[in-house]
């Protein structure tokens, strides 16, 4: 069984610009998470979905940040326009159940460098 | 104060020896205890999962918890140059509005020596 596909791996982008990510969750699992993972630190999250909701938004930064989760499946991660601080590595998640305590699967990440 | 509490070492020791890592919560409502392990460049996998106080043993790694102190450790014996990496405790919030959220410590990084 396929695990948690994100890409791309890595980008590099110069500031100002606009970036996405894209994640792909485990089959048959209803909930995505999008963390941020800053050098030397664990993930944060930044957005939770169970299915199409969006339930958690409350640590990502609205003014810059977008994310959308269409027929409760992929999900896109956009950041427009990107500032140096935004460097970091972008994790996707997924799993299974809506309950809350399932357990989270990560993808390999996305490293964004923004020069 | 963070709400998770890891030193983040970084922790280097020889191969074959016992490895305590350990985290520190201040959350009441965090219920479900986690350790994941990050290889270089790779996303964090699940090691170990426990929701009650005392100890889960699984191969070469025991997770310990106790509740009434906040604290959380993991023991690796027998450590192998392979399981070299950042070793994560993380939490899950499961009363309020914030039920379902994982919080993770800051990460220790292992090196085991052959």
């Amino acid at each position: 069984e396929a695990g948690v596909v994100q890409s791309p791996r890595y980008k590099i982008i110069e500031k100002k610009q606009p970036v996405a990510f894209w994640c792909n969750p485990i089959s048959g699992h209803n909930t995505l998470y999008w963390y941020r993972q800053n050098l030397g630190q664990g993930p944060e999250l930044l957005i939770r979905y169970e299915n199409e909701e969006a339930v958690d938004d409350s640590q990502l930064p609205k003014d810059r940040f977008s994310a959308e989760r269409l027929k409760g499946v992929d999900s896109t991660l956009k950041i427009q326009p990107a500032e140096l601080g935004d460097s970091a590595v972008y994790l996707c998640a997924s799993s299974l159940g809506t309950s809350g305590s399932g357990i989270q699967y990560f993808g390999a990440g996305t490293r964004l460098s923004v020069l | 104060q963070k709400e998770v509490e890891q030193d983040p070492g970084p922790l280097s020791v020889p191969e074959g020896a016992i490895v305590s890592l350990n985290c520190t919560y201040s959350n009441s409502a965090f219920q479900y205890f986690m350790w994941y392990r990050q290889y270089s460049r790779k996303g964090p996998e699940l090691l170990m999962y426990t929701y009650s106080s005392g100890n889960k043993e699984d191969g070469r790694f025991t997770a310990q918890v106790d509740k009434s102190s906040k604290y959380i450790s993991l023991f690796i014996r027998d450590s192998q140059p392979s399981d070299s990496a950042t070793y994560l405790c993380a939490i899950i919030n499961a009363g309020g509005t914030s039920y379902g959220k994982l919080t993770f410590g800051q990460g220790t990084i292992l090196t085991v020596h052959p």
